[in-house]
């Protein structure tokens, strides 16, 4: 079945360490998308690609970075720069046209040791 | 640039009860409107969509929404709720000129009581 793979689950973080959160597609899809949520909040962009080898920052794109190396993969590191990287963060895709709807992965928990 | 409130964070409806989530969005021109669910710990699942033509869509699991341009908003309905329907629902607005971004609203959690 075609669709979005998040890894892993749960993840992590020391104090001062990067991650990388895996996302990853097989549906085709050009864009890709990834958002943070936060408990009671809705789903803010970080990073979108709408195209390989091309992204552009969304509304808080402060203390992460992203690579679009192959269409299939779309990467989203956390670094140290990000002071509350505690959230659950979404990886989503688009066929890339105007009016077309995101199909998401299951999600990344992200907590602080 | 675009926005999207849902007034109401939590609603709490009798299994059996009709459900309505209400959705006001702020865009000049005609948006892309959807309606997704989110279950605990899980990610979005597209409930429906609205591009144009007729303002009254269906979706899935037995879900419709209207979208009402005097209004700018965009409910959605379900004339009987099950206990599954218990999750968090989501309004986003996308709009032309922001190529495929969505912009979502804050959500709000529907309890289901027997």
């Amino acid at each position: 079945d075609g669709g979005i793979t998040q890894s892993p689950k749960y993840l992590f973080r020391k104090e001062g360490q990067n991650v990388t959160l895996s996302c990853e597609q097989n549906l085709n899809h050009d864009a890709m998308y990834w958002y943070r949520q936060d408990p009671g909040q809705g789903l803010r962009l970080i990073y979108y690609s709408q195209i390989v080898n091309d992204f552009q920052k969304g509304d808080i794109a402060e203390g992460y970075s992203v690579s679009r190396e192959k269409k299939e993969s779309f990467p989203l590191t956390v670094t140290s720069a990000q002071k509350n990287p505690t959230a659950f963060y979404l990886c989503a895709s688009s066929i890339g046209t105007e009016n077309q709807p995101q199909h998401f992965g299951d999600g990344t928990r992200l907590s602080i040791l | 640039a675009q926005s999207v409130t849902q007034p109401d964070i939590h609603i709490t409806v009798s299994e059996g009860a009709s459900l309505e989530l209400r959705c006001n969005y702020s865009y000049g021109a005609t948006p892309y409107l959807f309606w997704y669910v989110q279950s605990p710990g899980q990610g979005l699942q597209l409930l429906l969509k609205y591009f144009s033509g007729d303002t009254l869509v269906q979706g899935i699991k037995g879900f419709e929404a209207e979208f009402k341009r005097s209004q700018s908003s965009f409910n959605l309905r379900k004339p009987s709720v099950h206990w599954s329907d218990a999750a968090e629902y989501f309004c986003a607005v996308g709009a032309k000129s922001a190529g495929n971004k969505l912009t979502f609203g804050g959500g709000t959690r529907v309890l289901v009581k027997p």
